[in-house]
């Protein structure tokens, strides 16, 4: 079936430094979501992509699909201790969730 | 506008024990689903449903049960619960399946199998 793997894991980093998390599957996606979880919160949708090699910005957060739609990313430039939470992309149909990557801001 | 509204919010139960976590949406969407989340762990799909009358298998459907008989609501029965069951529940909801819009979930069911 397909598979979401998204790296890193978890990634500490200084306030005001850059974040990447990238998305992979392993089968061609109809389009990507991704989606933003507080400590102790629920999933919020940040935003979709759907056409290949498309580029989309939210203030901060800079979000890429990839070419052959099978891979995407979600950079935040000059992180703020209100981007703490975990980043999930989610492939096709809300079917298939990536593992999500925890993000932790040093003030 | 309240949105996706899951309950119970927290629930203890014992081993062998059943249950049905309730999951109501106002917004008239078609695409349900339920989600398991373990500590540390990403979402994984339970049962989804894409219309009244309509539901089907995700990755983990052993152990539970769903039923769509309206478009507000989407249950979610845990048969006999057991310690692996042990979770956090999240009912998702939005417009359409084929669609692809973006899915509003519920806060959350904490649940714990003693």
């Amino acid at each position: 079936g397909q598979q979401v793997m998204q790296i890193p894991q978890y990634q500490h980093v200084q306030e005001g430094e850059d974040f990447t998390t990238y998305c992979n599957s392993s089968t061609t996606l109809s389009n990507i979501q991704w989606y933003k979880q507080r400590p102790g919160g629920h999933p919020v949708f940040l935003i979709q992509l759907v056409k290949s090699g498309e580029v989309k910005k939210q203030k901060r957060l800079t979000f890429q699909f990839g070419e052959a739609k099978k891979n995407s990313s979600l950079h935040i430039t000059a992180t703020q201790t209100t981007d703490v939470g975990t980043y999930f992309c989610v492939g096709g149909n809300m079917l298939t969730f990536g593992g999500g990557t925890r993000l932790m801001v040093k003030p | 506008n309240a949105g996706v509204t899951q309950t119970p919010k927290f629930q203890v139960l014992k081993t062998g024990q059943s249950m049905t976590l309730q999951c109501a949406q106002d917004m008239n969407h078609e695409y349900m689903s339920w989600y398991r989340q373990d500590p540390g762990m990403g979402l994984r799909l339970i049962h989804y449903s894409v219309g009244a009358g309509i539901t089907d298998q995700g990755e983990v459907p052993n152990g539970y049960n769903v039923s769509r008989s309206t478009t507000e609501d989407f249950p979610l029965r845990l048969l006999s619960a057991a310690p692996s069951q042990t979770s956090v529940y999240f009912c998702a909801s939005s417009y359409g399946f084929f669609m692809n819009t973006e899915a509003f979930f519920g806060q959350g069911t904490r649940l714990t199998v003693v």
